[in-house]
């Protein structure tokens, strides 16, 4: 299986919005709702932050949404702040029951 | 609050077999609807998905690891493993367990991961 195709970067300043897409096929993001974000920060494990697409696990900031358009997933992190700064993955169910997560991204707070 | 954590040595020589095992307290790890995984982070690059075994039992591997990967549960140690055969340098990564618990199929708690290396 190919992992999801992430951009390898993407920066932003204090306050702006960015987003990274996920890009798949129909045998993974676009044919599932399960698609999900991870967040890791150097030396951390990954946390769970955006689960089914588009929803919060308890305690992630409302700052963090996710939608999906056909194969493609995409996060926004909204008001950037320098704790932002991490590593994020993409993560999606696929047809044979397996998982495949992104190549990641790395958010640069400028 | 449930907690995960792994154990199993540091260093392997190849081709032997990696052995890790993660235990899971806070909670049991046959509840129902519950999934427990693992993930391996290369130096320096991305998460790559092992594999999964369900409260049912049922196993999924990374069809790029099949063969080599065996994912079983110990019910009575609340603990499920991970063993890895004919390993080489190109398995040398932080191998992390995870769990989907509140969720339906994200990973939703993680092991702080336990780096492995193989090398003779």
């Amino acid at each position: 299986q190919s992992a999801l195709t992430q951009p390898a970067s993407v920066s932003g300043s204090p306050g702006q919005s960015i987003t990274i897409s996920c890009t798949g096929s129909s045998s993974d993001v676009g044919g599932y709702k399960y698609v999900s974000w991870y967040q890791q920060h150097p030396g951390k494990a990954p946390k769970l932050i955006i689960y089914d697409v588009s929803d919060r696990p308890s305690g992630v900031s409302n700052r963090f949404s996710g939608s999906k358009s056909g194969n493609t997933a995409s996060l926004t992190i909204s008001g950037l702040q320098a704790e932002d700064e991490a590593d994020y993955y993409c993560s999606s169910y696929t047809s044979s029951s397996t998982r495949v997560f992104g190549g990641g991204t790395k958010v640069t707070v400028l | 609050q449930l907690q995960l954590q792994e154990s199993g040595p540091g260093l392997v020589k190849p081709p032997e077999t990696l052995s890790l095992t993660c235990t899971v307290s806070g909670g049991s790890i046959s509840t129902s609807s519950y999934y427990w995984g693992w993930i391996r982070q290369s130096p320096g690059k991305g998460l790559e998905w092992i594999g999964s075994i369900y409260y049912t039992g049922s196993t999924y591997y990374n069809p790029s690891l099949k063969g080599r990967v065996t994912i079983s549960v110990d019910t009575s140690k609340n603990q499920f493993s991970l063993k890895l055969s004919s390993v080489t340098a190109a398995d040398t990564a932080v191998y992390y367990c995870a769990g989907c618990v509140q969720t339906e199929m994200a990973l939703d708690y993680w092991g702080q991961g336990t780096q492995v290396t193989v090398s003779s």
